[in-house]
């Protein structure tokens, strides 16, 4: 049973508009959301997080949504560069259950074509 | 200054024989966690220490995969008659942690385990 899902594998976007990456969840006791970045042959680095507190967070060109409601959140990419292409994992955590483990969605690949 | 770093960075293994994965944390970090990523997927959890203690291996596929961070820093993830389903990115991330709500993890590389 996945906890955490990314419904889109992929998503291909033209440069300088918009990107938007879906994340749904099922576990109600998350309450710390992520997302990263990964490039080929490379481990995963870390891009904007939020908390369960907020409904929305903002760094630069990236912004994360969430919709505690309906169980969703989103991270918007504004404007979308080339060098924003790689998979993009949606990340979850229940700190209440004190060990902040991460559980991961299966990623959405976005390219930002020039 | 630096940041997770793991060794190998790829392994090839025959199958049955045992192999061990390095990962040094930030420094600092009391929080060290274990994920193990197969082909098109995301990471998954295998194991947490806080310091030197092992809180969590509930992630553990099976007996023959075995974690350790004897001294609270560096850790070595062990994984004895290895089989070719362990074939797989195997993850290190650490963390302060902060209290209360929620901690980033920062990740190295990876180990990229083939087994044949």
């Amino acid at each position: 049973d996945q906890q955490v899902k990314q419904n889109s594998p992929s998503l291909s976007v033209q440069e300088g508009r918009i990107s938007i990456l879906n994340c749904d969840y099922t576990n109600s006791m998350f309450d710390y959301f992520l997302w990263y970045k990964k490039y080929p042959a490379e481990g995963p680095t870390f891009l904007i997080s939020i908390s369960s507190i907020k409904d929305k967070n903002e760094d630069g060109r990236f912004t994360v949504f969430l919709n505690k409601s309906a169980k969703h959140l989103s991270l918007h990419i504004v404007p979308s560069q080339p060098g924003d292409s790689a998979v993009y994992f949606c990340a979850a955590s229940d700190s209440g259950g004190s060990n902040y483990k991460l559980t991961f969605g299966k990623g959405t690949l976005l390219t930002v074509n020039p | 200054g630096a940041g997770v770093s793991q060794s190998p960075r790829y392994k090839v293994a025959k199958r049955g024989q045992d192999v061990a994965l390095r990962c040094d944390p930030i420094s600092g970090h009391v929080s060290l966690f274990w994920y193990q990523q197969a082909l098109g997927q995301g990471p998954e959890f295998l194991t947490y220490f806080q310091n030197e203690a092992q809180l969590d291996k509930s992630g553990l596929p099976s007996d023959r995969f075995f974690a350790e961070r004897p001294e609270g820093s560096v850790s070595t993830l062990k994984i004895q008659r290895t089989q070719q389903e362990d074939s797989a990115v195997y993850l290190c991330a650490s963390s302060l942690p902060t209290s209360g709500r929620g901690d980033t993890q920062y990740f190295g590389p990876g180990t990229r385990l083939t087994v044949l």
